[in-house]
């Protein structure tokens, strides 16, 4: 079983949607959780994130639920600057290592 | 931010030649860095943790004869490539982490011909 699961897509939906994924990790000592966004051939770069109590910046919402080892991202009135491939982050200890998810592809289309 | 770089950014070599790639933080110190390997359509894969002034820790399954990394000083990491053959072309991306955050250089594609 992969450390961080993803459902990879790819979404395609119309500007202005609401879209959500969804992502779980195996490891229960996991300690920080954080999504990140890789446009195509770029490095990727932090989004957010995720705590317990659940946080929102914008239109993107994250919910993490540690009993269940699950963590979401919700993104509001999309974009078309919102495609790019979403990645569920988690990491394992203050030595930061982290560990990604396969990614989610998201394609919105005009 | 934070500013993590790489060099080169992309480079063409034949098979069975070396190649090295150099990941440097700009703005501040890392005594610990990160090295992953990105195939096509795949998500980033942690090859090793770059240790300064001592060795790498290698993931399972990754050739640490192979991949030869040195932390030599707290801003610089290497990550050597020997012997390259066709399956080692890749997006190879550092990162480093400080003030609880992880930044990552612009990665380096290597193709191997």
């Amino acid at each position: 079983r992969k450390e961080v699961e993803q459902d990879p897509g790819p979404f395609n939906v119309p500007e202005g949607a609401t879209v959500a994924f969804n992502c779980t990790y195996s490891n229960s000592a996991s300690q920080s959780f954080f999504w990140y966004r890789q446009d195509c051939r770029k490095e990727p770069k932090l989004l957010m994130s995720v705590y317990s109590s659940g946080n929102e910046d914008g239109r993107f919402t994250a919910q993490l639920n540690r009993a269940s080892q699950y963590i979401s991202l919700l993104i509001r009135d999309s974009k078309l600057s919102d495609s790019a491939t979403y990645l569920c982050v988690v990491g394992y200890s203050s030595a930061s290592k982290i560990i990604f998810g396969s990614g989610t592809r998201l394609s919105i289309r005009p | 931010g934070a500013v993590v770089s790489q060099h080169p950014s992309r480079v063409i070599c034949k098979s069975g030649t070396s190649v090295k790639i150099e990941c440097r933080s700009l703005d501040f110190q890392a005594t610990t860095m990160f090295w992953y390997r990105q195939f096509p359509k795949q998500s980033l894969m942690l090859m090793a943790t770059s240790n300064e002034g001592s060795k790498a820790t290698y993931e399972q399954g990754v050739e640490k004869d192979k991949f030869l990394i040195n932390h030599a000083s707290l801003t610089l990491s290497t990550l050597t490539v020997t012997s390259a053959h066709p399956e080692d072309s890749s997006f190879y991306i550092c990162s480093a982490p400080t003030s609880g955050e992880q930044y990552f250089g612009p990665g380096t594609r290597l193709t191997v011909t």
